[in-house]
């Protein structure tokens, strides 16, 4: 399963868009990356999953360069409920998830 | 819908005590993982149901981990004997299918403290 690579830590403010990049060089032909969201005391939540381009939900977007080895989930308009650790998954035919260290984004009024 | 639950939220027992987890997936879902999180260390996979059979304990730590499926549903992950770096956050998830877009609904986590 390919490694990713994450910032520790983002820092913004409410209303700003926040973009938190993931490396992962070693992706296989077969891995999808995906982004898990964890508030304090809860368990990871899923927010968004992709193979290439670009993908758009309700939440967040993802944006996937042509060669993979990278991928940036984008926040639009963060506020303070959106403090949170983000991790970064690539995998692929596998339900063995393999989390990080994740980003703590904190957003500050 | 009910979402994964987990029982107790927090437990507090002395070393070379049992402790019981207990999960509850989202009702329907074939697949049942637990995870954990100790001090200071990243999320990590123990095993993974489908049903009630095992198919992947690759990550149980040792043989003082025991975890059942009785009858596909629930699952309970005990503990025996506890030691002190068995401390740490025990994360139960679900998920309706394998593999490829497979979302996992995670419950909220047993906090478990070695004394």
């Amino acid at each position: 399963l390919a490694k990713t690579t994450q910032p520790i830590s983002m820092d913004s403010y409410e209303g700003q868009e926040v973009n938190i990049t993931c490396s992962h060089n070693n992706i296989a032909t077969n891995d999808y990356i995906t982004w898990y969201q964890q508030f304090p005391s809860q368990g990871p939540r899923f927010i968004i999953q992709g193979y290439k381009t670009k993908v758009t939900n309700e939440v967040a977007s993802l944006f996937i360069p042509a060669d993979r080895k990278s991928s940036t989930l984008s926040l639009p308009r963060v506020s303070l409920s959106d403090t949170a650790v983000y991790y970064c998954l690539v995998g692929g035919a596998t339900n063995k998830l393999i989390f990080g260290t994740g980003t703590l984004l904190a957003v500050q009024p | 819908e009910a979402g994964v639950t987990q029982f107790p939220s927090h437990s507090v027992i002395e070393k070379g005590q049992t402790v019981t987890l207990r999960c509850d997936p989202i009702s329907g879902h074939d697949n049942l993982y637990w995870y954990r999180r100790v001090m200071g260390k990243e999320i990590k996979f123990l095993l993974h149901f489908v049903k009630e059979s095992k198919q992947d304990e690759s990550g149980m730590p040792n043989n003082r981990f025991l975890a059942e499926r009785t009858g596909g549903t629930y699952s309970t992950l005990k503990v025996q004997p506890a030691e002190l770096e068995d401390s740490g956050v025990y994360f139960c998830a679900s998920s309706q299918n394998q593999g490829l877009h497979t979302e996992a609904f995670f419950g909220q986590g047993t906090r478990l403290t070695v004394v």
